[in-house]
């Protein structure tokens, strides 16, 4: 079965700095996601992604916060300056193929970062 | 603002039956309805999808009612399996963006 891929699993980095979240959509779709969820909390909404461009994004997507689809084959979240509250497990999604005949939506597994 | 509900934190059922979680909905323009599968610390797994032009959609053991009218929708699990024991969330979608995810049922199976 197709899935996402995200690296790495965990991330542990010191308040302030840049960290880069990773992840390989699913190959033959055309629209990818990121999501957080902070411990105990629920799932949040960051960013919706398609042709190129942001399609949506929360008031969490502040300018602290960018995707970017390199080189076709990965989507990745950059979080500039860390802080504390960035502790959270950031799922990464896909969605809508056009070869297939039913909708399907796609998340990774997560990577957790630790801001410390 | 809570566009996807489900009102029962929790479901227990007997292995080999069938477990029925609900899911409403207060948004008319939503047009795709997906249901997920999730362990504490993974992401949420994929199960079964319902775009808002059909009433019914089966893959295996699972299938997913949409009544638009009264803003509902359903996943049936037949028969339930021990393996089955995990938080399930509706998810709705319109246009492509964001999900908006319910809170959560917990379901057991019981052996």
């Amino acid at each position: 079965e197709p899935e996402v891929t995200q690296t790495p699993s965990h991330q542990v980095t010191q308040m302030g700095q840049e960290v880069i979240l990773r992840c390989v959509p699913i190959s033959n779709h055309l629209y990818f996601y990121w999501y957080r969820q902070i411990l105990g909390q629920k799932v949040e909404f960051l960013v919706s992604f398609y042709n190129n461009e942001i399609s949506e994004k929360s008031e969490i997507f502040d300018d602290q916060f960018s995707v970017e689809r390199p080189d076709g084959s990965n989507f990745t979240l950059k979080i500039r300056s860390t802080k504390l509250e960035d502790s959270a497990m950031y799922f990464c999604a896909s969605s809508v193929t056009t070869t297939s005949l039913e909708y399907e939506a796609f998340f990774g597994q997560g990577t957790r970062l630790t801001v410390v | 603002d809570q566009q996807v509900k489900q009102n029962s934190p929790s479901l227990s059922v007997q292995e080999g039956r069938i477990s029925i979680l609900n899911c409403d909905y207060t948004n008319s323009m939503f047009d795709y309805f997906l249901w997920y599968k999730k362990y504490p610390a993974e992401g949420p797994t994929f199960l079964i999808s319902i775009s808002s032009i059909k009433d019914k959609n089966e893959d295996g053991r699972f299938t997913v009612f949409l009544n638009k009218s009264a803003k509902h929708l359903s996943l049936h699990i037949v028969p339930s399996q021990p393996g089955d024991s995990a938080v399930y969330f509706c998810a709705a979608q319109y246009n492509f963006n964001k999900f908006y995810f319910g809170s959560g049922t917990k379901l057991n199976v019981k052996p």
